[in-house]
């Protein structure tokens, strides 16, 4: 089976601080994604990496940066976090190519920023 | 944009009857595939089936059909037989046509399931 970690299920932090959020996978998968899941918006795309050190920008980039120096680990970034950030964050990881191949999603980091 | 919508934010169903959870999509592409999902309170997203948009037959996974209507840009989720363990939220996705692997989620659908 595919798994997909978070390395912390519930996180505080004060606005200002720099925050890392790790997400590891132990399938080889190519692709890997960070989301934010809010309540009424759904998931919407933050960061995506195709590669090693590879990324790509996703729907809502800003405020957030992203590291991919191993192919099983993605981190995502808040430089200096916001109240506005305070949300689910959903990290999944996906073969690489097209199809029907599904993304498969880590149990989520609930991050609150005061 | 490919753009993805989920109309009912929340449904409730007896135990043992079947629902139909909404969505329908928006895309000038021909190629394209789409998801469900289900998000216990948990919080982990969990593949429940996939259709392409050039299958003929509409998925099936169990107690989950897909509900595919090209021509009305919809792809329904049905549950038959609902059980309390259905009781989750659902999001309907989209993979972008051009966007390689990325995905258009909805905004998602609470489920409950009452005795």
């Amino acid at each position: 089976d595919v798994k997909v970690t978070q390395s912390s299920r519930y996180l505080v932090k004060r606005t200002g601080e720099k925050v890392f959020l790790e997400c590891v996978q132990d399938m080889d998968h190519e692709n890997m994604f960070w989301y934010r899941q809010d309540p009424g918006l759904g998931l919407r795309l933050i960061y995506f990496s195709y590669d090693v050190k590879m990324k790509e920008k996703g729907d809502i980039p800003e405020g957030y940066s992203v590291s991919r120096e191993k192919k099983e680990r993605f981190s995502l970034i808040l430089e200096s976090a916001s109240t506005n950030q305070t949300s689910m964050y959903l990290c999944a990881s996906r073969r690489g190519g097209d199809g029907e191949e599904t993304q498969y999603f880590g149990p989520g980091t609930r991050l609150l920023v005061l | 944009a490919q753009k993805i919508t989920q109309t009912q934010p929340g449904m409730f169903v007896q135990e043992k009857e079947a629902v139909t959870l909404d969505c329908t999509y928006d895309t000038s592409d021909p190629s394209y595939g789409l998801f469900w999902y289900k998000q216990p309170s948990s919080g982990e997203m969990i593949f429940l089936i996939y259709q392409g948009s050039y299958d003929q037959q509409n998925a099936t996974e169990g107690r989950y059909s897909l509900n595919f209507q090209k021509a009305r840009k919809s792809a329904n989720l049905v549950i038959s037989a609902s059980q309390l363990g259905d009781s989750a939220m659902y999001f309907c996705a989209m993979r972008r046509p051009r966007g390689g692997n990325k995905l258009t989620f909805g905004t998602g659908t609470q489920l409950k399931v009452e005795l």
